[in-house]
């Protein structure tokens, strides 16, 4: 069965600090995607990236940035110099690749970060 | 550019009663999904329908059905509402099969008494 875990619950920093969230996951299949969402103060749901299984690359985006480890299961999302607008909760999510994609996606707890100014 | 619209916003229901989420999109998506989300759970998919006429079950789909008459709307329906059905409910949408949920509504805050 599949599994995300975030195991902070919550993160509270200084705005210019670095964050990095974790996200563990588990998985049998051996294709597979990897997301991060952020859910602001106001609800709604923003998707922020996807990854594949075959590709390890480190990924940034301005400020944002993941590394996905396989040998570790973890997709972590580091924000560098926060800012107070990155104050969300994050959600890591996870899907087999294949025919059930897009219909098994198995979503983590999420981890609340706040960015004190 | 509506995207994704939820309607209603909030509810309050008495347990037992029944009512139904509607969820529109204007982008001719063909997946569509509704989702809960509960405290320290993140979301967990009810149903989905990856296109006009399809639904299946995700999987926390006891409690609910859905339906998908026109391809621009997936309706949830609570048919005899319990409190362990108080949840905040998301729809969102895909355009293909590779895509993931990337558009979501504003999100239903649902409780029952």
């Amino acid at each position: 069965a599949q599994k995300v875990t975030q195991a902070q619950t919550e993160i509270s920093v200084v705005e210019k600090e670095d964050v990095t969230l974790d996200c563990v996951y588990e998985t049998r299949d051996t294709t597979y995607y990897l997301f991060w969402y952020k859910q602001p103060p106001s609800g709604e749901l923003v998707f922020l990236i996807r990854r594949n299984s075959f590709d390890e690359q480190n990924e940034i985006s301005g400020r944002y940035s993941w590394n996905f480890q396989k040998s570790t299961s973890s997709f972590n999302f580091t924000i560098t110099a926060s800012q107070v607008v990155d104050s969300a909760v994050y959600f890591c999510a996870l899907s087999e690749a294949g025919d059930n994609y897009g219909q098994n996606f198995v979503f983590g707890p999420g981890t609340r970060l706040s960015v004190l100014p | 550019n509506a995207g994704v619209t939820q309607t209603p916003k909030f509810r309050v229901l008495k347990t037992g009663q029944s009512m139904t989420l509607l969820c529109a999109q204007d982008m001719n998506h063909e997946y569509m999904y509704w989702y809960r989300q509960d405290p320290g759970m993140g979301l967990r998919l009810i149903h989905y329908s990856v296109g006009e006429g399809t639904t299946a079950k995700g999987e926390v789909p006891d409690g609910y059905n859905v339906s998908r008459l026109k391809k621009q709307n997936f309706l949830l329906g609570l048919e005899s509402a319990a409190p362990s059905q108080t949840s905040v409910y998301f729809c969102a949408s895909s355009e293909n099969r590779g895509d993931p949920p990337q558009h979501f509504g504003d999100g239903t805050r649902l409780s029952i008494l």
